[in-house]
């Protein structure tokens, strides 16, 4: 069965510093991966994914992520922490069945400070 | 295109009510879902559907219904509610895609449902 786990359930960086959100997957091929972003009583909104295409995938506001399959990873990466950046961040695996049923990890709640 | 609409925003409910959450897409996506969202636990799949007159369970179905008469509307149906469906719901619709290309779900703003 495949899994999704976020090693972190809180970050908090500064403004202006690198954020990393780790997040790693079970599943016996390559499956779809993506996150998604929520800003507090929103919906979910797509910042990147990877479909077996390029392993290092840009998004959208800075944030990258890169797929290693010999980990099994897919962490996600921006430079330079914004304060709008503040969110719960979702790391998502489309799963294995013809339908491509996600898989959603617990989340990442960020806190950026001035 | 307005995307993925949901309403209401908000409801209160009392245990035993009955109600339907409405979802409306003009994406002409084929696949259709509903989760809710409970602290902790990410987004949970309740009912999924992958075509009009087509729907099929989730992880977390009891309680819940749906039906698919047309591929624009997708709505859920509480048969009696329940304080353990105090949650956030969202809906969400999709292209079909394949194994290791799947396309990206667009999800509604969310209804916040309190049942006392």
């Amino acid at each position: 069965a495949q899994s999704v786990t976020q090693l972190d359930s809180h970050v908090s960086v500064s403004e202006g510093t690198p954020v990393l959100l780790r997040c790693n997957y079970s599943s016996s091929y390559s499956p779809s991966l993506f996150w998604y972003v929520q800003h507090p009583n929103k919906g979910l909104q797509l910042l990147l994914k990877y479909t077996s295409a390029a392993t290092l995938v840009k998004g959208i506001n800075g944030f990258e992520a890169e797929f290693k399959k010999s980990e099994t990873s897919f962490h996600l990466t921006k430079p330079s922490a914004h304060m709008s950046d503040a969110a719960e961040y979702f790391c998502v695996a489309a799963g294995s069945d013809s339908w491509g049923k996600l898989q959603f990890g617990a989340g990442t709640q960020v806190v950026v400070t001035p | 295109n307005a995307g993925v609409t949901q309403t209401p925003k908000f409801q209160v409910l009392k245990t035993g009510q009955s109600m339907t959450l409405q979802c409306a897409q003009d994406m002409n996506h084929e696949y259709m879902s509903w989760y809710r969202q409970d602290p902790g636990m990410g987004l949970r799949l309740i009912h999924y559907s992958v075509g009009a007159g087509i729907t099929d369970q989730g992880e977390v179905p009891n309680g819940y219904n749906v039906s698919r008469s047309t591929t624009e509307d997708f709505p859920l149906r509480l048969l009696s509610a329940a304080p353990s469906q105090t949650s956030v719901y969202f809906c969400a619709s999709r292209l079909a895609g394949v194994r290791g290309a799947y396309n990206e779900q667009f999800f509604g703003p969310g209804t916040r449902l309190t049942v006392l």
